[in-house]
């Protein structure tokens, strides 16, 4: 099994600009959370999907971040703008169905708005 | 809310020495309790975890047990190695869907 694939793994861009990160989960997980995390805040869900359909997006820091998850190979997240404060890393994970089951999470996609 | 708490880093040891990382946690119900580890440059991996009081988990030489009457779970080597530095966090979750990780103790073993 592959893993769980985000791209880019490393995104510098500058203040303004759209930013999209890109997740492809494990197959046949049923599940796909994204993380950010930073040295002062750790690591924070933003945002998370079950079969597609987002179930809590409670994290989701304001407006100019967004997620969709059009099928069930593919997830992205959206900055728009982007601000310096929102350089972090940001993982992906996935699971399956399940209560026990465990989070597999991404390589990350280490992000720098300048 | 439920949260962890985790010994502030870094840890520096010796190879072979004992690793003790402190972890606390504050929950209203009675949640499963994780350690995850982050080796440089790549995603959180499951290291270990305990769904109820007094289980304890194992992996690697790692080893955690759930204590309900301190509410803790703290993570403990023998001995530790070179290939053991890290990042480790202690994590909880009801569902495995909301998890809430610690900050994080970064551990540095040293030849």
């Amino acid at each position: 099994d592959a893993g769980v694939i985000q791209s880019p793994r490393h995104e510098v861009t500058e203040m303004g600009q759209e930013v999209t990160l890109r997740c492809k989960p494990i197959s046949g997980h049923d599940y796909l959370f994204w993380y950010r995390q930073t040295m002062m805040r750790g690591l924070e869900l933003l945002i998370y999907f079950n079969n597609n359909v987002p179930i809590d997006d409670s994290g989701m820091p304001e407006d100019r971040f967004s997620a969709k998850m059009p099928n069930a190979s593919f997830s992205t997240l959206k900055i728009q703008p982007s601000e310096p404060r929102d350089s972090a890393v940001y993982f992906c994970a996935t699971k399956r169905a399940g209560s026990t089951d465990t989070q597999y999470f991404g390589p990350g996609t280490r992000l720098t708005v300048l | 809310g439920d949260s962890v708490t985790q010994m502030e880093g870094p840890v520096t040891l010796s190879e072979e020495a004992f690793l003790t990382i402190n972890c606390t946690y504050t929950a209203t119900g009675y949640p499963s309790l994780f350690w995850y580890v982050q080796y440089p440059g790549e995603g959180l991996q499951l290291l270990l975890k305990a769904t109820k009081a007094d289980d304890k988990g194992s992996n690697k030489g790692f080893e955690a047990t759930y204590r309900k009457e301190t509410t803790s779970f703290h993570l403990e080597k023998g001995s530790v190695q070179v290939s053991d530095s890290a990042v480790y966090f202690c994590a909880l979750s009801y569902n495995n869907n909301d998890m809430r990780f610690g900050a994080g103790t970064r551990l540095t073993v040293k030849p």
